[in-house]
């Protein structure tokens, strides 16, 4: 079983669209999580990081479920500009510094 | 201030060779990681570095290794290249010591590296 796993996608969605990602990992004792986003041939950038209690973030939301190990971003209003690949991360609990990252989901945004 | 650079961009090596990328960390960070990511999948952690010290380390063979200087730069090496290798390699820097990055992580644009 990978240690973090998404549905690589793609999603393929109209502009102003509401578009949801799941995110499942496997380690219970993990305690840090985010949300990376990644434009094609371009570095990882951190869109958000996520809290036990729900976070948002103008049009993006992101939840955790630490019970089901699963974590979530909704995005509202889709933008043309948001059509990138979205990672899922989760830091390593090793105390090694290590991000552990899902696949991606790809999401295009079409007008 | 400015961001995580990381040279050179891209680079194509033979089978057997070996090669060294560079990574110049974010002003006011003093901990690096690499990572090796291949076409399709997330971002696979190789090490980090804290204090010129490795500090942890990923499923990676021991034909990788690093270095982290008194400046904060670091450098992936690699040796006896296989096609398997080819990738992207990205740098990471922080600040927050060892293990934890409670301020985030910042990549550097990476290194596209390709084995032939």
């Amino acid at each position: 079983r990978k240690e973090v796993e998404q549905d690589p996608g793609p999603f393929n969605v109209p502009e102003g669209a509401t578009v949801a990602f799941n995110c499942t990992y496997s380690n219970s004792a993990s305690q840090s999580f985010f949300w990376y986003r990644q434009d094609c041939r371009k570095e990882p950038k951190l869109l958000m990081s996520v809290y036990s209690s729900g976070n948002e973030d103008g049009r993006f939301t992101a939840q955790l479920n630490r019970a089901s190990q699963y974590i979530s971003l909704l995005i509202r209003d889709s933008k043309l500009s948001d059509s990138a690949t979205y990672l899922c991360v989760v830091n390593s609990p090793s105390n090694t510094g290590k991000l552990i990252f899902g696949q991606g989901t790809t999401l295009q945004v079409k007008p | 201030e400015t961001g995580v650079t990381q040279s050179p961009t891209h680079l194509i090596k033979t089978r057997g060779q070996q090669v060294t990328l560079r990574c110049s960390s974010q002003s006011g960070h003093n901990t690096v990681s690499w990572y090796q990511q291949a076409l399709g999948q997330g971002p696979q952690f190789i090490f980090q570095y804290y204090r010129e010290e490795e500090n942890g380390r990923g499923n990676f063979p021991p034909r990788f290794s690093g270095l982290q200087f008194p400046n904060y730069s670091s450098e992936l090496n690699v040796n006896a290249l296989e096609l398997d290798d080819s990738a992207l390699y990205l740098c990471a820097s922080s600040r927050g010591g060892r293990g934890g990055a409670p301020y985030g992580y910042t990549f550097g644009s990476g290194t596209r590296l390709t084995v032939v």
